[in-house]
């Protein structure tokens, strides 16, 4: 089954550095990669998604790029601001669109001011 | 449009006992899969209903089981707790799973 691996743990960068958080997936029939936001205490929010037709989205701050080739993507964060610090989960879809979500372990990331 | 709710919010259970969960998806959509997230696990897939069919079932289990209604609100059972059931249990509802798929505010059970 489909497998993913989320790179680092924990990162911490200093306000207004950018952020790289990598993930690599093993199904090569996985065509939907989401990253989630969670902040402590509250629900994982969507924040952008990737879908395998497209090798990089864009949305203000955050970008997403796709290597399937390689089987892997990674989230950007360019210019944070301590409201980023919360823990970043990647996903992949488990046998292309007839399965289900299988995430990263999560990677928690501290933006100090 | 209203989010996904999930009730209740906390549940405290003895060892041996059943729970039931409960979700209400983001009108209109269909697909309700549920999550459990622990420290040491992550976040697990545990199975997905549309249109009241599961169409996915991760790796629990049986005492792990669930249902979808006719107006796409879902619930999950467990029955015969144990003290490793303690987790929050997240619900997320899709137009059709696995895409875009938005969280409840989960369901914090604690077994004793």
């Amino acid at each position: 089954g489909e497998n993913v691996e989320q790179h680092p743990s924990t990162l911490s960068v200093q306000e207004g550095d950018s952020a790289v958080i990598k993930c690599t997936y093993s199904d090569s029939a996985s065509n939907y990669f989401p990253w989630y936001k969670q902040e402590l205490g509250k629900r994982p929010q969507l924040i952008i998604d990737i879908r395998s037709n497209v090798g990089e989205k864009k949305d203000q701050r955050i970008a997403v790029t796709l290597n399937k080739t390689a089987k892997h993507f990674s989230l950007h964060i360019t210019e944070t601001q301590p409201e980023d610090s919360a823990v970043y989960f990647c996903a992949a879809s488990s046998r292309g669109s007839q399965g289900n979500l299988i995430f990263g372990k999560g990677t928690k990331l501290s933006v100090k001011p | 449009k209203a989010g996904v709710t999930q009730t209740p919010r906390y549940l405290i259970k003895t060892r041996g006992q059943q729970v039931t969960l409960s979700c209400s998806p983001i009108s209109g959509h269909r697909s309700v899969s549920w999550y459990q997230q622990t420290p040491g696990q992550g976040l697990q897939f545990l199975f997905e209903y549309f249109s009241e069919t599961q169409r996915n079932k991760g790796n629990f289990p049986g005492r792990f089981s669930g249902r979808q209604f006719s107006n796409s609100r879902s619930e999950m059972n467990v029955s015969t707790l144990e003290l490793g059931d303690s987790a929050l249990y997240l619900c997320a509802s899709s137009v059709d799973s696995p895409y875009e798929q938005y969280f409840g505010p989960g369901t914090r059970l604690t077994v004793t």
